[in-house]
């Protein structure tokens, strides 16, 4: 059983359009995140949910949205695409943040985006 | 402001060789370090995790230590095999809750 999946895997479309990547868990986490990781490799946070609640939402241009239907699935939409969005985007969960044990994050296998 | 360092970017050895990958970290006011591994293509795979209160944690050949006090953590990979190639991240959790990453060390093993 797969226990963070993100859909689509890959994604190519073109420059103003308005797209969707889905992740969903099945570990009973509490809490999800969205990271951005770009051509350099580097992870960067995008948005933190707890039980469906925003936590984290670092600078993010507006065209991001994340939405959480229930605390097994975080999706991230993202209006007006641009060149610069091109980039592999994880989705990760985790039981909870406050830093113990149960801190551990556990990741989807990633969405590579392509803006044309 | 918390920052995560790691040296050297990229790292080659022979097979069977032990090795310490390096991670330090500017704020000593975090509550845990986690290691994971990202294999090319793929999401990552957390490794361990070390909680403030501890000084190390060990899972099979690996071994993760850390000292807050002077900000590092170090993970040490016993008789490397090519199945560790892989880029290795560290992040901390810093006391804000922020989970703040370290830009990553590429890890070659060569047969």
């Amino acid at each position: 059983d797969t226990a963070v999946s993100q859909t689509p895997k890959y994604l190519v479309t073109q420059m103003g359009n308005d797209k969707s990547i889905k992740c969903e868990q099945n570990l009973g986490h509490d809490t999800m995140y969205w990271y951005k990781q770009d051509s350099k490799k580097f992870l960067k946070i995008m948005f933190s949910y707890n039980n469906k609640e925003l936590i984290i939402n670092e600078t993010v241009p507006n065209r991001f949205s994340p939405k959480s239907p229930d605390k097994a699935h975080l999706n991230l939409h993202i209006n007006s695409l641009e060149l610069g969005d091109s980039a592999v985007y994880f989705c990760a969960s985790s039981q909870d943040q406050a830093g113990g044990a149960t801190d551990t994050q556990y990741f989807g296998p990633g969405t590579r985006l392509t803006v044309l | 402001k918390q920052e995560v360092t790691q040296i050297p970017a990229a790292l080659s050895v022979p097979e069977g060789e032990n090795l310490v990958l390096n991670c330090s970290f500017t704020d000593s006011a975090i509550y845990n370090l986690q290691w994971f591994r990202q294999d090319p293509g793929k999401g990552l795979t957390s490794l361990l995790l070390i909680q403030s209160s501890q000084r190390e944690q060990t899972s099979g050949r690996l071994n993760a230590s850390l000292d807050k006090s002077s900000g590092r953590s170090t993970l040490y990979i016993a008789a490397s095999q090519p199945g560790d190639s892989a880029t290795y991240l560290c992040a901390v959790r810093h006391s804000n809750y922020q989970l703040i990453w370290g830009a990553g060390t590429k890890l070659i093993i060569k047969p």
